[in-house]
């Protein structure tokens, strides 16, 4: 079975910087596409960024560019995500996310982690 | 960006009811659109992909069409384990874009 987690959320200091990372197992993961995801307290969900397999794209939403950077380890089967000059607004419950899709095919996110919480707070 | 219109944001409907869901794209998107259901402290699952194509495991009573760059989401014969928010996504192109959500109540 697949599976996705987490880790590396924390309370943080606007202005200061965060690696989230997610571990994947039970798939290939060198073969698909990967995803950020964050839900906002009671917010609906927003797409962060996203990564190609082999790491050839990476894409952004316009409220994190240039501030957060996708990465991917296929030998360690872990994907990150860093991110620096955070704000209040970025606050949220940030899930790893599984395209469906395999090599450069786009699809739904078929599996997802349980999410890792960023508060950031002075 | 592509904007993901959902209607309605909510709504309360009774175990056994036939409910709908709407979702229209500000421009084209073709059939790469995903909806998915997500239940409160749980991660979204993926119900449906290419705009009509079942994900496998999820019960037959979903289903999902497409009429130009609005998309529907129906479920027949609501199930207790169906009260929940459903969100569209597509996957066009970049950056993805997700509806804002529509929750499902108990009436």
């Amino acid at each position: 079975e697949e599976y996705l987690v987490e880790s590396g959320g924390d309370l943080v200091q606007p202005g200061r910087s965060l690696r989230l990372s997610c571990a994947a197992s039970g798939f290939n993961f060198d073969d698909y596409a990967m995803h950020w995801v964050r839900q906002g307290p009671g917010k609906g969900l927003e797409w962060v960024s996203g990564i190609s397999w082999r790491s050839s794209t990476v894409e952004y939403a316009d409220s994190v560019k240039g501030r957060f950077i996708i990465s991917r380890d296929d030998a360690k089967k872990s994907l990150h995500l860093q991110m620096h000059s955070l704000t209040p607004e970025d606050s949220a419950l940030y899930y790893c996310a599984k395209d469906r899709g395999r090599y450069s095919t786009s699809s739904g996110f078929d599996h997802w982690g349980l999410g890792t919480l960023v508060i950031v707070s002075s | 960006a592509i904007r993901m219109a959902q209607s309605p944001s909510s709504f309360s409907a009774s175990t056994g009811d036939r409910v709908t869901i709407t979702c229209r794209a500000s421009q084209g998107v073709g059939s790469y659109l995903a909806w998915y259901q997500q239940t409160p402290g749980k991660a979204p699952k993926l119900l449906i992909h290419a705009a009509s194509t079942l994900q496998s495991g999820v019960p037959s009573r979903f289903s999902g069409s497409r009429s130009g760059t609005d998309f529907t989401l129906t479920i027949n014969c609501l199930q207790s384990e169906d009260f929940a928010t459903y969100y569209c996504q597509q996957y066009y192109t970049y950056p993805r874009t997700f509806g804002q959500g529509t929750k499902v109540e108990i009436k």
